[in-house]
């Protein structure tokens, strides 16, 4: 089974300030897909980006960017130009190609963004 | 289009009580996943359906919970009798079919909080 872990249950950075959030995850499927999704206190799901495994190159999004290394089942979230409506939790997910292609969440990063 | 709408946004019962959630998914998408999110156990798939069909319930905690998919256009998740420990916010989301542009997202609904008393 998929497995996806996010070491910081919280972080915290001054606006403007880019601000890297971290994501590993365990898998033997060689071709998936990865999300980033932003939750803030209006409960909304958000998807942020996303990456899909058999290409090599980053995933950008305006100010969002990921850093994706599949030999280390790596794949973190970076906030450039860090702004106020940042501030939410943001969850990594993954999604096989195979079976039911449902998403499997890690537990959440808290991100605030200060002013 | 208004995107995936779930009713009620807000739930408070009594724990015994019976408790439909409601899901309408985006038009033409065929693939239809509730998910439930707490505290202690974050996001996760209750049920998944395709074409109507459920394909994936190994996610429904126990047999007081049900899920039904009558057409395209909608979706319940039922709990009878409620328990305390159901208190959640549960989600349901829609997926275009494979194949189809966006297949690879899934759209989420605003989500119902649940309060079981």
């Amino acid at each position: 089974a998929q497995t996806v872990t996010q070491s910081q249950p919280e972080m915290s950075v001054q606006e403007a300030e880019t601000v890297t959030l971290s994501c590993t995850y365990d898998t033997s499927e060689n071709n998936y897909y990865l999300f980033w999704y932003k939750q803030p206190p209006s409960r909304q799901m958000i998807l942020v980006i996303r990456q899909e495994a058999y290409k090599q190159q980053n995933a950008t999004e305006n100010r969002f960017s990921v850093n994706f290394q599949k030999a280390a089942k790596s794949f973190s979230l970076k906030i450039s130009d860090s702004q106020l409506g940042d501030t939410a939790m943001y969850f990594c997910a993954f999604m096989g190609i195979q079976g039911a292609q449902k998403l499997v969440f890690g537990q959440g990063t808290r991100l605030t963004i200060n002013p | 289009d208004a995107g995936v709408i779930q009713s009620p946004r807000h739930e408070v019962t009594e724990m015994g009580q019976e408790v439909t959630l409601r899901c309408k998914p985006i038009s033409g998408h065929n693939s239809l996943f509730w998910y439930r999110q707490t505290m202690m156990r974050g996001l996760e798939l209750l049920i998944y359906f395709n074409n109507n069909v459920p394909i994936d319930d190994s996610g429904m905690p126990e047999d007081r919970f049900s899920a039904k998919m009558p057409n395209a256009s909608f979706s319940t998740l039922k709990i009878q009798p409620s328990e305390p420990r159901d208190s959640a916010v549960y989600f349901c989301a829609s997926r275009p079919g494979q194949g189809l542009a966006g297949d690879n997202e899934q759209f989420f609904g605003p989500g119902t909080r649940l309060t079981v008393l």
